[in-house]
């Protein structure tokens, strides 16, 4: 069992918007700002999208969003592309000795 | 450009060693972190532990303390990850990210996949 928990998956069609959750406790997610966000196409090493809760790197576009409220982290994808498609993982730093905790994971579908 | 390079897929029989590498260029190999990442076969991520390159000081998640060994050699700027007897558990594909300053792993390896079976 992951240390934070995700929806297994979510869905949507092109155009729309999704919203992913990424739920941690108040030893990891809701007492630090060091979440982030991991693109992972099938058969591709995973991509960072969002760090820091809401900040996205350089080349990913605005269409990623982040925000946390408490203990869940949520990762906003609007104006859905095929090229969406993927598995999203979140991360967290944790107090505990584990240092850093993944999600489990959610598939994204473009309908 | 920042690139982090790893060693090509391994098979290998339980019991047997095995090293795998990670080679980053494009940057300051000794001022970010390498962490490791494990993913199961058709499972999640799972962070192992990571190294500082400039002086080699690790930290190991406790799922994976005493089981593998994280070393550097930045005179060549690769990180390695070593087993000293793999079991068939140990079949994964590896990732090395780089940790950067946000604490995030803003880049990462193609991945090794490594296979265990007798």
């Amino acid at each position: 069992q992951s240390a934070l928990t995700q929806p297994p998956s979510v869905s949507g069609s092109p155009g729309q918007s999704v919203t992913i959750s990424c739920t941690g406790t108040s030893s990891d997610v809701g007492s630090y700002n060091r979440v982030s966000w991991y693109q992972q196409p099938p058969g591709t090493a995973p991509k960072l999208m969002i760090y820091e809760v809401s900040n996205r790197p350089s080349g990913v576009p605005d269409r990623f969003s982040g925000s946390k409220s408490g203990n869940t982290a949520s990762l906003t994808i609007s104006g859905l592309q095929a090229e969406d498609e993927a598995d999203y993982y979140c991360s967290s730093y944790t107090s505990s000795s584990t240092y850093w905790v993944f999600g489990g994971g959610t598939k994204l579908t473009v309908l | 450009e920042v690139q982090l390079v790893q060693s090509g897929a391994e098979v290998k029989k339980p019991g047997e060693s095995l090293r795998i590498s990670c080679k980053g260029s494009g940057y300051r190999f000794t001022s970010y972190w390498i962490s490791w990442v494990r993913q199961m076969p058709g499972k999640d991520l799972e962070w192992m532990g990571r190294i500082d390159p400039s002086d080699s000081y690790t930290n190991y998640s406790p799922s994976f303390q005493g089981h593998v060994t994280m070393s550097a050699d930045k005179s060549i700027s690769t990180a390695y990850l070593q087993w000293s007897s793999l079991k068939a558990s140990d079949t994964a594909m590896y990732y090395c990210a780089r940790q950067g300053s946000s604490s995030s792993f803003d880049y990462w390896g193609q991945g090794t996949l490594v296979t265990v079976s007798s």
